[in-house]
């Protein structure tokens, strides 16, 4: 079965230092990954996202992950964290079908 | 519309009653997913529908659970009997559809059941 371990259920950082939220996963076939951030009664919306290809994905607000098979992990960086990146972030997992398999969450807290 | 919405955003329900959870995806969307994110986890899949066919509905905790997509659009996710165990956010989700597992999938802001 697939699944998706998020090690940290909070992270704080300082403003403009660097962020790293860990995500490992296991699938017994190729992965496509995800990673979503949840503000306050918002809805989950995409950061990014891995399929084929270049293992560094870019997504918004100056967010990145890299795919690292041999090691099954899929973190998410930022090199300088700002006070509106303060959510709950959540990595996901779609094997063989369209569904996604959720981690449980890291909450990130930015302190000025 | 501009994105997906739910409704209603709270419900309370007395433990025994049946509630209905609506959710509009955006238009043309063909896929339409419903997640249940309990207290402090991350949301899990509980149903899918290709346009009004429900294709796997393998994560309904039970029989109580039942949803629907009758023309292709909005769902509704109807709970019966419901109980303390059922008190989670309640996410639907909808998908352009089609090009498979990388679509990205854009989630309505949830219904918080309460069950007392």
């Amino acid at each position: 079965a697939q699944s998706v371990t998020q090690l940290g259920s909070h992270v704080s950082v300082s403003e403009g230092a660097l962020v790293l939220l860990r995500c490992n996963y296991s699938s017994s076939v190729p992965p496509y990954l995800f990673w979503y951030v949840q503000y306050p009664n918002q809805g989950l919306q995409l950061l990014l996202k891995y399929t084929t290809g270049a293992t560094l994905v870019k997504g918004i607000n100056g967010f990145e992950a890299e795919f690292k098979k041999s090691e099954t992990s899929f973190h998410l960086t930022k090199p300088s964290a700002h006070m509106s990146d303060a959510a709950e972030y959540f990595c996901a997992v779609s094997v063989n079908t369209d569904k996604l398999i959720f981690g449980t969450g890291t909450r990130l807290q930015v302190f000025p | 519309g501009a994105g997906v919405s739910q409704s209603p955003r709270y419900k309370v329900a007395k433990r025994g009653q049946d509630v209905a959870l609506r959710c509009d995806p955006i238009s043309g969307h063909v896929s339409l997913f419903w997640y249940q994110q309990a207290l402090g986890q991350g949301p899990e899949f509980l149903t899918y529908f290709q346009n009004e066919a429900q294709l796997d509905k393998s994560g309904l905790p039970s029989d109580r659970f039942f949803a629907e997509r009758p023309e292709g659009s909005v769902s509704t996710l109807k709970i019966q009997r419901t109980q303390q165990e059922d008190s989670a956010v309640y996410l639907c989700a909808s998908s352009l559809g089609g090009s498979g597992r990388d679509d990205e999938q854009f989630f309505g802001p949830g219904t918080r059941l309460t069950v007392l």
